[in-house]
């Protein structure tokens, strides 16, 4: 079982861009949840999807977008991008259920400039 | 959302026993205890939750006060590996969500 794993490992954008990262749930998880970590701080929740709809959103403006396809991997898109969304962005996934672990992927470390 | 407290830092020396304390004095009765760590450059880890009874697994036990409003979670026997950041969280358990909301955690420090 290959567990979460997140695509690209590292990126570097220009101020103004815009990037996708990409995430592989765990076999047999349908649930996906998007985090954001800055240097220093906890993860924060951007959103959750699930059967293909996000079914939660954090505290994030619009430029963060997703998407969950049929495999139930998942796309995290960041338009307009700032020199603050620098941050470890990490993938979990879960089986959907209520209060069940979730597993998280290494991460992707985002750096604009 | 409901809010925990936890010490910034705290240290131990291997093969000592470590407490790390949680306070959530606004816990709700559906509210699930739950705590992660976080090793240096990886993701977050499960490690153990409880509702209201303590709790072991293979990596640690959850110690739950009586009245909920705080909980501690033990390492046995700490290891090098065990130095990581130990976040306490509260899940809503009355609907399927998954959402997790981490504080900054405490930052344990094992020395060999």
């Amino acid at each position: 079982d290959a567990g979460v794993t997140q695509s690209p490992t590292h990126l570097i954008k220009t101020r103004g861009q815009q990037v996708t990262l990409r995430c592989s749930p765990k076999s047999g998880h349908d649930t996906v949840s998007w985090y954001q970590q800055a240097l220093g701080q906890g993860p924060q929740f951007i959103f959750q999807y699930y059967e293909e709809e996000e079914r939660q959103r954090g505290n994030f403006p619009d430029r963060f977008s997703g998407h969950q396809f049929p495999n139930y991997s998942s796309e995290l898109n960041v338009n307009a991008l700032l020199l603050g969304d620098s941050a470890l962005y990490l993938c979990a996934s879960s089986p959907g259920r209520m209060n069940t672990e979730a597993f998280f992927g290494q991460g992707t470390r985002l750096t604009v400039v | 959302d409901a809010k925990t407290t936890q010490p910034n830092s705290m240290e131990s020396n291997e093969e000592e026993p470590v407490h790390l304390p949680c306070n959530h004095s606004t816990i709700s009765g559906t509210d699930y205890i739950h705590w992660y760590r976080q090793l240096p450059s990886q993701g977050p880890e499960y490690v153990i939750h409880g509702l209201t009874s303590n709790v072991n697994n293979r990596m640690a036990s959850l110690a739950i006060a009586e009245d909920r409003k705080s909980s501690t979670l033990i390492l046995h026997r700490a290891t090098l590996r065990d130095a990581a950041v130990y976040y306490c969280i509260l899940r809503w358990g009355v609907l399927d969500t998954d959402k997790l909301i981490f504080g900054t955690g405490t930052r344990l420090q094992v020395f060999p």
